[in-house]
């Protein structure tokens, strides 16, 4: 199946400071991406839709001046912490549909552990 | 809005059926999925149903729907200990929308 990567990991930062996160569909493309967000023991968060060449769509409440998503091309979005807080930490997923196919399936990234002290 | 509700826990004996229900508002909803995550792991879409069918089993796993009720169940038989995970209930109104997920509902398998 479709492949999603993310880079990094996990991280871990110090407060003040900005994180980027990765998300790349690595064998097809995407003109949309979504970013979640999932605190220990609960739900994935849906954060906002990245869509490609134009801005991201924030869900209610995601501060989008705090969390920047660029999706510069068809296979890359990223994901940016700014001036990152110890509330902040958190597990980033990522996930893509494959462009243009006919299926129901959309593919995750193995998520981005952000630890910021 | 949106919204997806299941029960947190569930604890089943080894090679029991596990069955663990999931309820939703959104009578748009077209896709309704079940997705595992094991510790420290990603997402593993389990298995999926289209808001037009009522029933679909694959191997170990029965999906049931029912769309009046806005209810969705699976059924896990013969449930053994790699089973254990957290089981996640989403839906969405098009393949390529966002994808609205329930709290998670996990699974302790008993000996």
């Amino acid at each position: 199946g479709a492949v999603v990567s993310q880079h990094p990991s996990w991280v871990i930062c110090k407060s003040g400071t900005s994180v980027k996160i990765e998300c790349r569909s690595l064998d097809f493309q995407a003109t949309t991406m979504f970013w979640y967000r999932q605190f220990p023991k609960q739900s994935l968060m849906l954060m906002a839709t990245s869509n490609e060449g134009s801005k991201a769509t924030y869900e209610q409440g995601v501060e989008k001046d705090k969390f920047l998503i660029n999706h510069a091309s068809l296979t890359l979005s990223t994901l940016t912490v700014t001036s990152a807080h110890p509330e902040d930490s958190s597990f980033y997923i990522c996930s893509a549909g494959p462009q243009g196919e006919v299926s129901y399936e959309q593919y995750f990234g193995p998520g981005t552990r952000l630890t910021v002290t | 809005g949106e919204d997806v509700e299941q029960s947190l826990f569930l604890s089943v004996r080894e090679g029991d059926s596990s069955v663990i229900n999931c309820t939703y508002t959104d009578s748009s909803s077209t896709y309704l999925y079940w997705y595992k995550q094991e510790p420290g792991a990603g997402l593993q879409l389990l298995t999926y149903i289209f808001s037009n069918m009522d029933m679909k089993q694959d191997q170990r796993l029965t999906v049931l729907l029912n769309k009046k009720d806005k209810h969705l169940s699976l059924r896990i038989a013969d449930t053994q200990t790699g089973d254990s995970a957290i089981y996640f209930c989403a839906e969405s109104i098009r393949r390529d929308d966002k994808i609205i997920f329930g709290k998670g509902t996990r699974l302790h398998i008993l000996p």
